[in-house]
């Protein structure tokens, strides 16, 4: 069964760095992109950023100038960084598989496989 | 445009039908995709591309796409079906992702 395991530091202080890790089980990295996406208390998903196996990225513009996201092949692992936290920043934070294939002259883009999940509190 | 708007809430009564919907650009070019999720709970993929639903997704849940519209259409809604709702999918760029903003489907 593939499974995303996700880790890291779940307390900070506001201009402290994020760090956060996952590892993909039951399959390879090659071919899929691996996102990074946050959801403050009570509100809907913000799509961080992503890298593929090859380690080409695409950001949030909103968050470009704090992210950062490196992968490790050897180690089936992902990671994100995120400077200067604020308060702002208190979120779950998640890890995704996403697949991207076209069909009848469209791309279609899924996010099929999830971490559980890492509650990340920015407080002073 | 980036952006994909959803109806913030939506209800149904139980064993009724209903659709939820998302607007947007990039829906012109891309599929969406559609996720359930709980409260305390990671996403779930429930509908890919035209209208795939990963293995294990009941096929009361369907899925729709017309011009810069896709929707989410449950058949005969069940009271475990109450959640929040996203589509996603890449903006017109192809460069980022986008999600709706969610909406809450409530089953009465």
């Amino acid at each position: 069964q593939v499974q995303l395991r996700q880790w890291g530091a779940g307390l900070l202080k506001p201009s402290e760095t994020l760090s956060l890790t996952c590892a993909l089980y039951g399959d390879s990295f090659t071919g899929y992109y691996l996102s990074w996406i946050r959801q403050p208390p009570g509100r809907g998903l913000e799509w961080i950023g992503e890298i593929n196996h090859s380690g080409s990225t695409n950001y949030n513009p909103s968050l470009k100038s704090r992210v950062t996201i490196s992968v490790d092949t050897s180690k089936n692992q992902f990671s994100l960084k995120l400077s200067s936290v604020t308060a702002a920043d208190t979120a779950v934070y998640y890890c995704a598989r996403g697949s991207m294939t076209t069909a009848n002259y469209y791309y279609f883009y899924y996010m099929d496989v999830w971490g559980k999940g890492t509650t990340v509190t920015v407080s002073s | 445009s980036s952006e994909l708007t959803q109806d913030p809430a939506v209800s149904v009564a139980l064993g009724q039908t209903v659709r939820i919907t998302c607007q947007g650009d990039s829906l012109r070019s891309y599929y969406a995709s559609w996720y359930q999720q709980k409260p305390g709970q990671a996403p779930v993929l429930v509908i890919y591309g035209q209208n795939n639903r990963p293995s294990g997704i009941p096929d009361r849940f369907s899925g729709s796409n017309s011009g810069n519209t896709t929707s989410l259409t449950i058949t005969g809604a069940q009271a475990e079906d109450e959640a929040d709702y996203y589509c996603n999918t890449r903006d017109s760029s192809g460069n980022h992702v986008v999600f709706g903003g969610g909406t809450k489907l409530t089953v009465l």
